[in-house]
């Protein structure tokens, strides 16, 4: 497609379970990005990834929380043992990296553990 | 993290108005971005900005980069109902664009 795509776009879980968020970006872009916006928030970094370069953690709230990206294709944020506190939308964006700083969002994930 | 405080939090205003809000910040950022979020969707790009002064315009949209490179302004004139939504800042640190911080974003409400 040509805009980034996110699934599940819903997704309600019981506490302890775990969750796999998925992003397919736009192809093309070799930076990828996971934010998470709690209700009524702005934007809280996560963790990014750029080419083969070592992805960027620092956001990661906890060892819960693990991202894979392979290539410059798909990324996969899994939460595990989810808490009620992970209840957030979850954005995928991407973009052209160093040659560009415009970035390109889907439309979320949104997580609800019960 | 980084801080960007944006303000104002919420806004109500009159369709046909101007509205105008901001961001700062106690570092220095090489990008400002602006963002608008409608429910339910993820946040589109409106105005990139590069430059410290750059002034850029899209339709009835204008943003600056101020000039200590530690805040930015988004005007909007003429306001619409199609405006309502959630404007959010956001500034990049580096040169790498390997991590943008966002502000906790403008509530606009624009009244018929």
């Amino acid at each position: 497609g040509a805009g980034v795509s996110q699934s599940p776009s819903n997704k309600v879980t019981e506490k302890g379970k775990d969750v796999e968020l998925r992003c397919d970006p736009i192809s093309g872009h070799t930076a990828l990005y996971w934010y998470r916006q709690r209700l009524g928030q702005g934007l809280e970094f996560l963790i990014y990834f750029q080419g083969n370069s070592a992805p960027d953690k620092s956001g990661l709230p906890s060892d819960r929380f693990s991202a894979e990206r392979t290539g410059e294709s798909v990324s996969t944020l899994t939460i595990q043992r989810t808490q009620q506190e992970d209840s957030a939308v979850y954005l995928c964006a991407s973009s052209l990296g160093s040659q560009s700083g415009e970035l390109f969002f889907g439309e979320g994930s949104r997580l609800t553990v019960l | 993290g980084q801080q960007l405080n944006q303000s104002p939090q919420s806004m109500f205003i009159q369709e046909g108005e101007d509205v105008s809000m901001n961001c700062t910040s106690s570092s220095i950022f090489n990008t400002w971005l602006w963002y608008k979020q409608d429910p339910g969707e993820g946040p589109v790009l409106l105005i990139a900005l590069y430059k410290a002064g750059e002034l850029t315009s899209n339709g009835r949209l204008t943003a600056q980069f101020g000039i200590t490179r530690k805040d930015s302004f988004l005007n909007i004139s003429a306001s619409i109902p199609s405006d309502v939504g959630i404007y959010f800042c956001a500034g990049q640190l580096g040169y790498n664009f390997n991590k943008f911080y966002f502000g906790s974003g403008t509530k606009l409400n624009v009244k018929p």
